[in-house]
């Protein structure tokens, strides 16, 4: 009955390679995020869908695309990785665009080598 | 400088000790304030929510926020072992929902 999910929690792979992270909530929730948190903890935010629509976009590497197939899915492709792509990436989501509490998935912690 | 200004610590404390966590922000449009947890290896848990200024009290925590002053904090009563953990403050506006984030304090609470 988890609330938000990811997939992977783990992810290691080479330079250069493809990846993609899924995420699912089934709270019903209109509003997912993609987060990144880095070593020092600070969290920024990457992108946002309202039911399948993206509205947040910041200023993160054309290698980086969500997709939303339906509005309790939100999945991350990340082409070409790079070293500083290194991360844990946390996928979240609220009730709507308009409530600011946000619930989180537990991270896909990703090394690039 | 930073919208939201969040000393990264760690904090150490010894067991039962009252904690105090606070966050500073420069964006007086701010209404919506949030106190997130998150362990070691995790997500970043809701804990408190409060909207406007006023406290807000849940079993030994209790959030207060100061409009005037741009300050937001979090009280920690009878601290235990288990609250070691970073603490992250996040806020926003009604006319930006978009949450916009402290550093987060490491939190060790000493037995």
């Amino acid at each position: 009955d988890t609330a938000v999910s990811q997939t992977p929690k783990y992810l290691v792979t080479q330079m250069g390679n493809d990846k993609s992270i899924k995420c699912e909530q089934n709270l019903g929730h209109d509003t997912m995020y993609w987060y990144k948190q880095d070593s020092k903890k600070f969290l920024k935010i990457m992108f946002s869908y309202n039911n399948k629509e993206l509205i947040i976009n910041e200023t993160v590497p054309n290698r980086f695309s969500p997709k939303s197939p339906d509005k309790a899915h939100l999945n991350l492709h990340i082409n070409s990785l790079e070293l500083g792509d290194s991360a844990v990436y946390f996928c979240a989501s609220s009730q709507d665009r308009q409530v600011p509490q946000q619930y989180f998935g537990p991270g896909t912690r990703l090394t690039v080598l | 400088q930073k919208e939201v200004e969040q000393d990264p610590g760690p904090l150490s404390v010894p067991e039962g000790a009252i904690v105090s966590l606070n966050c500073t922000y420069s964006n007086s449009a701010f209404q919506y304030f949030m106190w997130y947890r998150q362990y070691s290896r995790k997500g970043p848990e809701l804990l408190m929510y409060t909207y406007s200024s006023g406290n807000k009290e849940d079993g030994r925590f209790t959030a207060q926020v100061d409009k005037s002053s741009k300050y937001i904090s979090l009280f920690i009563r009878d601290s235990q072992p288990s609250d070691s953990a970073t603490y992250l403050c996040a806020m926003s506006s009604s006319s930006n929902y978009q949450l916009i984030w402290g550093a987060g304090t490491k939190l060790i609470i000493k037995p």
